[in-house]
């Protein structure tokens, strides 16, 4: 099936730096990708839609120039927290569409950032 | 927003079948309910999707009502793996966004 690989699986930075996030579609091209956001027993929460070649799409109330997102290839996008601070610590999780007749969207494992 | 409301939460007993409610009444005619479930601290996993027909694989059953206003997530004989929170969700067959609702948290009990 189509896998989705996130780098790093775990990270702690210290408040004001920034920290990068890798998303890889190992056996498959992608051409959108998505990231998301998931604060403890809360649902995700879709931060913005990465397009290969284009500039991101945020939603409403995701700061762009904070959350930096980068979808250089078919098979890797890439958030970047800038000035990081305590309360962007969450668990961030992108997805993948799979080009086809339904466009299914497939996960990676996550990463949890903490900011102390 | 979501399109859809699920139950909070459900129990159900070991080998037995779990049945997860989804409504989805405001369903446009082009959109397909998918399911999803998430397992403590991973990513999301894609089971089903359909439109109007009953729908099974491997993993699941999903039986959508006639007038499309609802479905039903079938897990036929359940096990403590199953034990996760099931988000169904409405979208569009080509592209856009799966929006997430609170989903329902499943229990799987020995």
């Amino acid at each position: 099936g189509a896998v989705v690989s996130q780098h790093p699986s775990r990270v702690i930075c210290k408040s004001g730096t920034s920290v990068k996030i890798e998303c890889r579609s190992l056996d498959f091209q992608a051409t959108t990708m998505f990231w998301y956001r998931q604060f403890p027993k809360k649902s995700l929460m879709l931060m913005a839609t990465s397009n290969e070649g284009s500039k991101a799409t945020y939603e409403q109330g995701v700061e762009k120039d904070k959350f930096l997102i980068n979808h250089a290839s078919l098979t890797l996008s890439t958030l970047t927290v800038t000035s990081a601070h305590p309360e962007d610590s969450s668990f961030y999780i992108c997805s993948a569409q799979l080009l086809g007749q339904y466009y299914e969207q497939y996960f990676g494992p996550g990463t949890r950032l903490t900011v102390t | 927003d979501a399109k859809t409301t699920q139950p909070t939460s459900m129990d159900c007993a070991e080998g037995r079948a779990a049945n997860l409610p989804c409504n989805h009444s405001t369903i446009s005619g082009n959109e397909y309910v998918y399911w999803y479930r998430q397992i403590h601290s991973q990513g999301p996993q894609y089971i089903i999707h359909g439109l109007k027909n009953n729908e099974t694989n491997e993993m699941a059953s999903l039986i959508i009502t006639e007038d499309r206003k609802s479905s039903t997530l079938i897990l036929p004989h359940a096990t403590l793996r199953d034990t996760a929170v099931y988000y169904c969700i409405v979208k569009e067959s080509q592209g856009g966004k799966l929006i997430f609702g609170q989903g329902t948290e499943l229990s799987v009990k020995p």
